[in-house]
């Protein structure tokens, strides 16, 4: 159980395109899902998080017009990086966080990431 | 000061060793605890949760939560070569909506 996925798992784009990736709690429901950007060799670093039916707060530095988040259901949340640029490049992981009075336990369960090239 | 601080190691054992990763906390409000294992170009897998203090253990691992000097550790017995990660502890406070604080990692290398 706990599982997550993300869609696409990589992606390449030209610079100046808009990428979408998905992410689904297959076998839970989600009211928080949190979005991470991990560079080589480094930690996770938290970019928005966000609770289903409102908007996503985001981390200071995180632009929130160019890392779009939509939280449309209980179990799926995408983030959209517009107009990318090689800078975007990186690791985007998500996780999901079941609700804790549907006697879930108070963690995360990440997706297997998604790896963007912006040429 | 950080939230939580873990040493990034690299650590490196031969096969078989018994392993100790640790991290220590400053928020005396956290009460859930995690340890995840990440796998070089993976999302992190939750190995191992605690609630408030006390161990757990899991097949070869073991996690362990001292609370009142705000410490946690993961045992790691008869390391193996696929143990070979980074392995990432994490906190939070209870309630649904706060926030979740993650150590910088620490990267295990078992060596056949």
């Amino acid at each position: 159980g706990a599982v997550v996925s993300q869609h696409p798992s990589r992606v390449i784009c030209k610079s100046g395109t808009s990428v979408k990736i998905e992410c689904r709690s297959l076998d839970f429901q989600a009211t928080t899902m949190f979005w991470y950007r991990q560079f080589p060799k480094q930690s996770l670093m938290l970019m928005a998080t966000s609770n289903e039916g409102s908007k996503a707060t985001y981390e200071q530095g995180v632009e929130k017009d160019k890392f779009l988040i939509n939280h449309a259901s209980l179990t799926l949340s995408t983030l959209t990086v517009t107009s990318a640029h090689p800078e975007d490049s990186s690791f985007y992981i998500c996780s999901a966080r079941p609700h804790l009075l549907a006697g879930g336990t108070d963690t995360q369960y990440f997706g297997p990431g998604t790896r963007l090239t912006v040429l | 000061q950080k939230e939580v601080e873990q040493d990034p190691g690299p650590l490196s054992v031969p096969e078989g060793a018994i392993v100790s990763l640790n991290c220590t906390y400053s928020n005396s409000a956290f009460q859930y605890f995690m340890w995840y294992r990440q796998y070089s170009r993976k999302g992190p897998e939750l190995l191992m949760y605690t609630y408030s203090s006390g161990n757990k253990e899991d097949g070869r691992f073991t996690a362990q939560v001292d609370k009142s000097s705000k410490y946690i550790s993961l045992f790691i017995r008869d390391s193996q070569p696929s143990d070979s990660a980074t392995y990432l502890c994490a906190m939070s406070a209870s309630g649904n909506f706060n926030k979740f604080y993650f150590g910088s990692g620490t990267k295990l290398n078992v060596k056949p």
